[in-house]
């Protein structure tokens, strides 16, 4: 079955280091995403990307960063890892449409500890 | 992006019918209200969605009235298993312009 997997599930990093999460989706989808979750919140879009050699800023983009070499990865880099940044991230995709139903289906989240 | 305002927490108990409605009053022509539920340490899981009138799958109802400035997922006779979190957006049909604003959502409680 086509599924959206993200790795790793946990991770816990220092301050400034550089990490990266991975997202990997066998749907053939063209657009993915990235979000934030803070805890009592919704999600925040980080970054997203329509297709391949596309990337966009989200309204929570500064320090992270993605490439997208194929359709089925977008990874997620953190330059240089704050506290601030730790959060859970969670990566979505959704299939290219022109109107109607689009949903997103999303990975199982990636919870990141940054001391 | 239209806005969207919801409550913040409903309570139910099991068997009963779950009304949770979502204010959207600059909703575009072009918007389409979709609605997604979150469990705790997972992603969301898309529900509905609709434009105008009423939509119905196998998990929930979308009533959405004449002027589209408001919408309400409907539950049917919830078990302790719909206890999640539930969000309401309001964005363009067309996937490849169409950015997801998530709130707050509104976190149901379903009580035995």
């Amino acid at each position: 079955d086509a599924e959206i997997t993200q790795s790793p599930r946990h991770k816990i990093t220092e301050t400034g280091r550089q990490v990266t999460l991975a997202c990997h989706q066998t749907w053939n989808h063209n657009n993915m995403f990235w979000y934030r979750q803070d805890l009592g919140h919704g999600l925040r879009l980080i970054h997203y990307s329509y297709g391949v050699q596309d990337t966009n800023k989200g309204e929570v983009s500064d320090g992270y960063s993605v490439s997208r070499s194929n359709t089925e990865d977008l990874p997620l880099t953190l330059e240089s890892a704050a506290s601030s940044q730790t959060s859970v991230y969670f990566c979505a995709s959704s299939e290219n449409r022109d109107r109607g139903l689009y949903e997103q289906f999303f990975g199982p989240g990636t919870r990141l500890t940054v001391l | 992006l239209a806005k969207t305002t919801q409550p913040i927490s409903m309570d139910s108990y099991e068997g009963q019918e779950v009304n949770i409605t979502c204010s959207h009053n600059n909703i575009a022509t072009n918007d389409y209200i979709t609605w997604y539920q979150q469990f705790p340490s997972q992603g969301p899981r898309f529900i509905i969605q609709g434009y105008k009138t009423k939509v119905t799958n196998e998990v929930a109802s979308l009533f959405i009235p004449a002027d589209r400035k408001s919408s309400t997922l409907s539950l049917p006779r919830v078990s302790l298993s719909d206890t999640a979190v539930y969000y309401c957006l309001v964005g363009p049909g067309s996937s490849n312009t169409g950015k997801l604003i998530f709130g707050q959502g509104t976190t149901l409680q379903v009580k035995p």
